[in-house]
Order: C-alpha cells, then sequence, then structure tokens
C-alpha cells in the first residue's frame, strides 16, 4: 500500500507555456501533498505544503504565482508551472501524507526540460 | 529540525554490510531519526525511522547511540541495487510540522 503515482513521468515544453503535473495517492487518502524540486546533482528542496482545500503554503524564495498549486481532492495535487522558462528545468518530486499519518510517501517524479 | 551531517560519499563491497554514519547533535528529545534513499532519477524511498531505540527491519537496521547524538543505517548484504543518495533527515513527532528536510545525503556506491 501507500502508492504515490505522477503523471507525466517527463515532459518537454517549449519556453513561455504551462505545463500541469498531477500527483494522485493511489490506494490512500492524503490530507497533505509536498512539492519538491530537484536540480542535476543536488538535494530536494520543498517547494509548498498544500492541504486538501485549502491554499497551499510555500517555502521563501518560491514564487506561488509561477507555481500554481491545487489540492483538490484527498488523491489529487497538481502543480502548474506558468509561462516555463529553461530555469524551470528541474526533477519535480511529490509526496502524500496520510490523515494524521507520520509517514511520507514519495511520487517517482517528473523531469521537466524546457526548451 | 536538527541538522544532520552525512560523510559526502561512501564505498560498500557487494555482499559486505553498508555501515552509513549520521552526526545529529542538536536533536531534541521529541525528534525521530528517518533515513529515505533516492535511487537515480527517482523519487525517495522510506528506509526506517527510530526515536532512541535500535529499530530494523527488512531492509536495515538503524543504530541510534545512547546520547542520540549520532546515529547509524546499516545494510546488512549490499547489493548493487543498494547504490543511491542515502539522506538521514531529523524530525519532530508534532504532527503539524511534517516537512521533511533534506540535506546533501550520502552517495552510496556497491562495488562488485
Amino acid at each position: 500500500g501507500a502508492v504515490v503515482s505522477q503523471h507525466p513521468s517527463w515532459v518537454i515544453c517549449k519556453s513561455g507555456t504551462s505545463v500541469k503535473i498531477e500527483c494522485r495517492s493511489l490506494d490512500f487518502q492524503a490530507t497533505t501533498m509536498f512539492w519538491y524540486r530537484q536540480f542535476p546533482k543536488q538535494s530536494l528542496m520543498l517547494m509548498a505544503t498544500s492541504n486538501e482545500g485549502s491554499k497551499a503554503t510555500y517555502e521563501q524564495g518560491v514564487e506561488k504565482d509561477k507555481f500554481l498549486i491545487n489540492h483538490a481532492s484527498l488523491t489529487l495535487s497538481t502543480l502548474t508551472v506558468t509561462s516555463a522558462h529553461p530555469e524551470d528545468s528541474s526533477f519535480y518530486i511529490c509526496s502524500a501524507r496520510r490523515d494524521r499519518g507520520r509517514m511520507q510517501y514519495f511520487g517517482p517524479g517528473t523531469r521537466l526540460t524546457v526548451t | 529540525d536538527a541538522k544532520t551531517t552525512q560523510p559526502p560519499s561512501m564505498d560498500c563491497a557487494e555482499g559486505r554490510a553498508a555501515n552509513l554514519p549520521c552526526n545529529h547533535s542538536t536533536i531534541s528529545g521529541n525528534e525521530y531519526v528517518y533515513w529515505y534513499r533516492q535511487i537515480h532519477s527517482q523519487g525517495p524511498q522510506y528506509i526506517i525511522h527510530g526515536l532512541k531505540n535500535n529499530e530494523t527491519n527488512e531492509m536495515a537496521s538503524l543504530i541510534i547511540t545512547e546520547d542520540r547524538k549520532s546515529s547509524t543505517l546499516i545494510l546488512p548484504h549490499a547489493t548493487l541495487r543498494d547504490t543511491a543518495v542515502y539522506y538521514c533527515i531529523v524530525r519532530g513527532k508534532n504532527f503539524g510540522n511534517e516537512k521533511l528536510t533534506f540535506g546533501t545525503g550520502t552517495r552510496l556506491t556497491i562495488i562488485p
């Protein structure tokens, strides 16, 4: 149990376009979901925390108007990178936490390349 | 959350035990030690966690010193598939603060 999926697994988009990444908890309800970004040879950096039905909390330095997060249901959160630029190219990873659980379960990641 | 210090890289021969150290000298009494690993181009995978007692599961053992200022993750019989970056993370038990803060981790390479 506790499987988290992401879609797509990789995406290439042109500069200036927007791209949406989905994160789903397949066999449990996730009250809280987290979005991370990872640049090559670097560690994961938390971007934002989202709770179902409420606005996401963004980490310092993360532009909330550029990285739109929606957590509309207990099994789905989406990250939309708006007006993407080459510097947004990265590995985006989501994780999900059960209601009042301590464990976070991670998705397989989405590799975004902006040309 | 308390910060952790890990060696940047380690090698281990296949079939031998891999011992990965982690220092967390500022850990407080209600903080757990978590270990995750990340195989190249995949999401992190949970390994084990503990508070003050040693823990063992099907993947690894976690040894926490009595003063809780350091811990060691032990992979008893390392295989090539254990090559990954291993992250030691300290986090409070407060359900209101569930952020996992990843450091730089230890890049473990299993050598045939």
